[in-house]
């Protein structure tokens, strides 16, 4: 299976939104409503902040939501804030019953 | 709130076998809503899902690690454990154990993560 491709990096300032974007295939993203994100912050392990799309856990600040168009997820962040600095990940189940992972985007609030 | 543990060797030869156990509390591992599984990421790298297990035993594997990965699962200690035979260095990673969802394999709660080095 390949990894879901996501960009390197963005970047935004305080108060901004970005969004980050997360391909598969027909076999994975486009294929079931089961994409989620994490944030990870170094030295810590990843946290999920987005289930089956656009589903925020418990805690999770509504800054934070996500969508999906056809075999693209995106994860939106409103309202930047410097601890959102992080790596975010993308996930999806997929048709042989797996998990793959995007490769990682670095947020940097600038 | 279930927690999970990993724990295990920090070093491993290559060639040899990795041994890992991810330990529960607070919840039986025998929950009906999830799949317990390994997750890992070697220094500065991205997530590789390694595989999961239902406490029933029933495994899923990523394809490309299946032919040297075992997981299994001891519902009286409320436990699971990797195996991975024939390491390499490009096995060096922290490796995190993790609550998934049932239904979509999505991780809920992630283990501390654990380094394992490959080296002689």
């Amino acid at each position: 299976q390949s990894a879901l491709t996501q960009p390197a990096s963005v970047s935004g300032s305080p108060g901004h939104s970005i969004t980050i974007s997360c391909t598969g295939t027909s076999s994975d993203v486009g294929g079931y409503n089961y994409v989620s994100w994490y944030q990870q912050h170094p030295g810590e392990a990843p946290k999920l902040m987005i289930y089956d799309v656009n589903n925020r856990p418990s805690g999770v600040s509504n800054r934070f939501s996500g969508s999906k168009s056809g075999n693209t997820a995106s994860l939106t962040i409103s309202g930047l804030q410097a601890e959102d600095e992080a790596d975010y990940y993308c996930s999806s189940y997929t048709t042989s019953s797996t998990l793959v992972f995007g490769g990682g985007t670095k947020l940097t609030v600038l | 709130q279930q927690q999970l543990q990993e724990s295990g060797p920090g070093l491993v030869k290559p060639s040899e076998t990795l041994s890992l156990t991810c330990t529960v509390s607070g919840g039986s591992i025998s929950r009906s809503s999830y799949y317990w599984g390994w997750i890992r990421q070697p220094p500065g790298k991205g997530l590789e899902w390694i595989g999961s297990i239902y406490y029933s035993g029933t495994t899923y594997y990523n394809p490309s690690l299946k032919s040297r990965v075992a997981i299994s699962v001891d519902t009286s200690n409320d436990q699971f454990s990797l195996i991975l035979t024939s390491v390499t260095a490009a096995d060096t990673a922290v490796y995190y154990c993790a609550r998934l969802f049932y239904r979509n394999l999505c991780p809920d709660s992630w283990g501390q993560g654990t380094l394992v080095t490959v080296s002689s």
